[in-house]
């Protein structure tokens, strides 16, 4: 079955830093990935997407990604962060043939000034 | 431009009591829709999808049923509320052209079961 894991329930990050959200997956056949950020309150907006090419995806906002076959992951990374980044960010997963979204379990961004 | 419109905002509900939440799409012609559940700062579960007009898939079982009585709109209900149940519902679409694109999610409905 598809699986997602994300291992940080929250992460600490100090304003002008760099941050990297891990994910890992699991799936049947081609994954497709995402990363969505959700602000408090409200429902999810997507960072950036992964379809097979390129392994290292751009996305809003100076987030990118990078996907790695032989880790089966796909962490998030952004080279400064700042204090409006304060959010919870889910890595999700789906594959072609089917219409089921796994999501991680969320990790919880806490920027310090 | 599409838009996705989800009501009510919030409910707060009795146990065993009936719900219907709503969740309407405007702009985009024949979209995939789902419905989500988020506990209190926890991960989405998918609850149902739908491709077409009139058919809806299950993902869980919650004691949960959902239809889509037209194209463009998608109804999540339930004759009788269990404690359960509370959490934030997260209605969304996708363009339907596969099972593999992103999602346009709504702003969501908080459920409070008392």
């Amino acid at each position: 079955a598809q699986s997602v894991t994300q291992p940080d329930a929250r992460v600490t990050v100090s304003e002008g830093a760099s941050l990297q959200l891990r994910c890992k997956y699991s799936y049947f056949g081609t994954p497709y990935l995402f990363w969505y950020v959700q602000y408090p309150r409200q429902g999810l907006q997507l960072l950036l997407k992964y379809y097979p090419g390129d392994p290292v995806v751009q996305g809003v906002n100076g987030f990118e990604a990078e996907f790695s076959k032989s880790n089966s992951s796909f962490h998030l990374r952004k080279a400064s962060v700042h204090w409006s980044d304060w959010a919870v960010y889910f890595c999700a997963v789906t594959s072609t043939g089917g219409y089921k979204v796994v999501f991680g379990s969320g990790t919880r961004l806490l920027v310090s000034p | 431009a599409q838009t996705i419109h989800q009501w009510p905002v919030a409910e707060i509900k009795a146990v065993g009591s009936p719900l219907s939440l709503g969740c309407t799409i405007k702009g985009k012609s024949s979209p995939n829709l789902y419905w989500y559940w988020q506990a209190t700062g926890g991960t989405l579960q998918q609850l149902f999808y739908s491709i077409t007009v009139g058919q809806v898939e299950s993902v869980v079982q919650l004691n949960l049923s959902a239809s889509r009585p037209k194209d463009d709109q998608f109804i999540l209900s339930t004759e009788k509320l269990l404690l359960s149940h509370s959490g934030f519902y997260l209605c969304a679409w996708s363009p339907g052209e596969g099972s593999n694109e992103r999602l346009f999610f709504g702003h969501g409905t908080k459920l409070s079961v008392l």
